[in-house]
């Protein structure tokens, strides 16, 4: 079975901080894998996803992520932090057509 | 390109009301998926819709629960006879195609209060 397990609930970290978010997967099959962000009271948008090819990925608003096989890990960074990335946010894998999400992490980002 | 589009945005019902939760999908996706978010549970797929056919509604209760995506028009999620439990923020998705390589993309949710 395809699963993520995230490994934080909460992040606090002060503005312009680097931040790293820890997300690690178990998979029998080939792995795609999806980052996903939440403001407050709204709804999930995509900040980036491995298919193949790079380990690095890089996503919207300077985050990215790298794909680790033999960690199992997809873990999100921002070298600097604004205010504005105060959010959930989701690590995503594709069950077939289904995502299966981890339960999240709350990163909340203080001046 | 508008993006999904949900509607209402806040529902409040009385526990044994119903509940209509509409979803526009964005132009040219013709996927539809509903995810529920839980208090304390995160989010976890309900059903999986194409036009005028359901794929797969494995993570939908069994009772009081029903989804479609007609022909023409938006897909519905009702829940009938609603009860405390499921109150919730309710999420639509939708893609152009299905596959695992695919992006879903999400609307801004229903969520959903029972009194």
């Amino acid at each position: 079975a395809q699963s993520v397990t995230q490994l934080d609930s909460q992040v606090p970290v002060f503005e312009e901080a680097p931040v790293e978010l820890r997300c690690n997967y178990s998979s029998s099959v080939s792995v795609y894998l999806f980052w996903y962000v939440q403001y407050p009271n709204q709804g999930l948008q995509l900040l980036l996803k491995y298919l193949s090819g790079s380990t690095l990925v890089k996503g919207i608003n300077g985050f990215e992520a790298e794909f680790n096989k033999s960690q199992t890990s997809f873990h999100l960074r921002k070298p600097s932090v604004h205010i504005s990335d105060t959010a959930e946010y989701f690590c995503a894998v594709p069950v077939d057509y289904k995502l299966s999400f981890g339960a999240g992490t709350t990163v909340t980002v203080r001046a | 390109n508008a993006g999904v589009m949900q509607n209402p945005r806040h529902l409040v019902r009385r526990r044994g009301q119903e509940a209509r939760l509409r979803c526009s999908p964005m132009k040219g996706h013709s996927h539809v998926y509903w995810y529920r978010q839980l208090p304390e549970e995160g989010l976890k797929f309900m059903v999986y819709l194409q036009k005028e056919n359901i794929i797969d509604e494995s993570g939908m209760p069994k009772e009081r629960f029903s989804a479609e995506f007609p022909k023409e028009g938006p897909s519905i999620l009702r829940i009938q006879q609603v009860v405390r439990g499921d109150s919730a923020a309710y999420f639509c998705a939708s893609s152009p195609s299905t596959g695992r390589q695919e992006t879903q993309y999400f609307g801004p949710g229903t969520r959903l209060l029972v009194l």
